[in-house]
């Protein structure tokens, strides 16, 4: 079964542009993190925000955790095209992966 | 900055031939996943090692795969026989406990003809 589970599958946006997207889960979670996948390449952690949090910033990313809804999203400001990239949400119990957000940046 | 080391980066293979990875996870990490991933998919955990024991071992086919980390460092995953619908990217992540970020390799593309 699948603990995290990302939406839209499929995003294409101008290069500035801000992304969203988002991601819902099933279970109680201590914490919530997304990663980033480059085609072809293994998974590169983005960010992790617990369960008690609401909100946290890293450089352009924005990432809010709602455990009432069991939903989070991602949001990547001024998008560069270097930002075209699959990306994942996984929550820590079991660390299954959804299939992903395939982001397009275009220049 | 250390990473997790995998190897072959490619294998190619015959169906009922018998294939093997290997995974080194970060120095020190005690937790250690194994991952498929078809093309267009998100990655399918089929192995979680705490140290040399297996937590979840739930998603993999036992009959042809096995998974070992016997001294609760690196780790192997053997396919026998790997069949058509094996072909797919391998992947190993690790991280310092259970629960904390993970840290991926830069996978097996196996191709089985």
């Amino acid at each position: 079964s699948q603990q995290g589970e990302e939406d839209p599958q499929a995003l294409s946006i101008q290069e500035g542009e801000n992304a969203t997207m988002n991601c819902s889960y099933k279970t109680s979670i201590n914490n919530l993190q997304w990663y980033r996948q480059n085609s072809g390449r293994g998974l590169v952690h983005l960010i992790l925000i617990r369960s008690n949090e609401r909100e946290k910033h890293s450089g352009r990313l924005r990432v809010t955790l709602d455990t009432s809804k069991k939903s989070s999203s991602l949001l990547i400001t001024a998008s560069r095209a270097a930002d075209t990239a699959s990306y994942f949400c996984a929550t820590d119990y079991q660390f299954y992966f959804g299939t992903g957000t395939s982001l397009t940046v275009i220049p | 900055e250390a990473e997790v080391a995998q190897s072959p980066r490619y294998k190619i293979t015959e169906k009922s031939q018998a294939v093997a990875f290997w995974c080194d996870p970060i120095s020190g990490h005690a937790t250690l996943y194994w991952y498929r991933q078809i093309l267009g998919q998100g990655p399918e955990l089929l192995v979680q090692f705490q140290d040399e024991s297996v937590v979840d071992d739930s998603q993999l086919p036992k009959d042809r795969f096995s998974a070992e980390r016997l001294k609760g460092v690196d780790s192997t995953l053997k396919i026998q026989p790997a069949e058509l619908g094996d072909s797919a990217m391998y992947l190993c992540a690790s991280s310092l406990r259970q629960n904390e970020k993970l840290f991926f390799g830069s996978g097996t593309q196996l191709s089985v003809l």
